[in-house]
């Protein structure tokens, strides 16, 4: 089975500084796709970034960046630039296509004004 | 337009009493999931619709657990004689269709927070 490991619990950063998340994750499988979702206090899951495992090249969305290791299945978000919004839990989580995602345990992120 | 949304919003119940949590997805998105995320923790599949039918329930964690989707559009998930256990947030997230091996990007709900006292 397939299991994704988040192995910080809670991070924090100042405002404006960069932060990066851990992500691991294990698979048999050569075709899957590796997402970060955010989770703010109202519970809406919201899509942050994604990744095919087929690209090499490393998913960006503005200030959001991850840097994929496919071979040491790694997967880690990096925010840019840290704003007080970005405040939330992060899931790191994992699928092959038209099935059921499988989320880490999160991580929760503090912005220190 | 309207994105997924779930009722009720917060349930409390007593341990042994029977619940309903009700999903309306987004219009036209024939695949719908639900997952359960414990306080602290992230969430963990239950069940997902291809359009009425239930083509993965195999994260329900027992028969107490049942859910529907009769027209291929609103599920109901259902939990019979709930328990202490039984209480988190339940998920629903609807995608444009979940056949095939690409990939829809899958949709969440606010969540219904279940008590069991």
């Amino acid at each position: 089975a397939q299991t994704v490991t988040q192995s910080q619990p809670e991070m924090s950063v100042q405002e404006a500084e960069t932060v990066t998340l851990s992500c691991t994750y294990d698979t048999s499988e050569s075709d899957y796709y590796l997402f970060w979702y955010k989770q703010p206090p109202s519970r809406q899951m919201i899509l942050v970034i994604r990744q095919e495992a087929y690209k090499q090249q490393n998913a960006t969305e503005n200030r959001f960046s991850v840097n994929f290791q496919k071979a040491a299945k790694s997967f880690s978000l990096k925010i840019s630039d840290s704003q007080l919004g970005d405040a939330a839990m992060y899931f790191c989580a994992y699928t092959q296509g038209a099935q059921k995602l499988v989320f880490g345990q999160g991580t929760r992120l503090t912005i220190n004004p | 337009g309207a994105g997924v949304s779930q009722t009720p919003s917060n349930k409390v119940t007593e341990k042994g009493k029977y619940v309903e949590l009700r999903c309306d997805p987004i219009s036209g998105h024939t695949a719908l999931y639900w997952y359960r995320q414990s306080l602290g923790q992230g969430p963990e599949f239950l069940i997902y619709f291809q359009g009425t039918g239930a083509a993965d329930d195999s994260g329900l964690p027992n028969d107490r657990f049942f859910a529907v989707r009769p027209e291929g559009s609103v599920s109901t998930l259902k939990i019979q004689r709930t328990e202490r256990g039984d209480s988190a947030v339940y998920l629903c997230a609807s995608s444009l269709t979940g056949a095939g091996g690409s990939y829809n990007e899958q949709f969440f709900g606010p969540g219904t927070r279940l008590t069991v006292l």
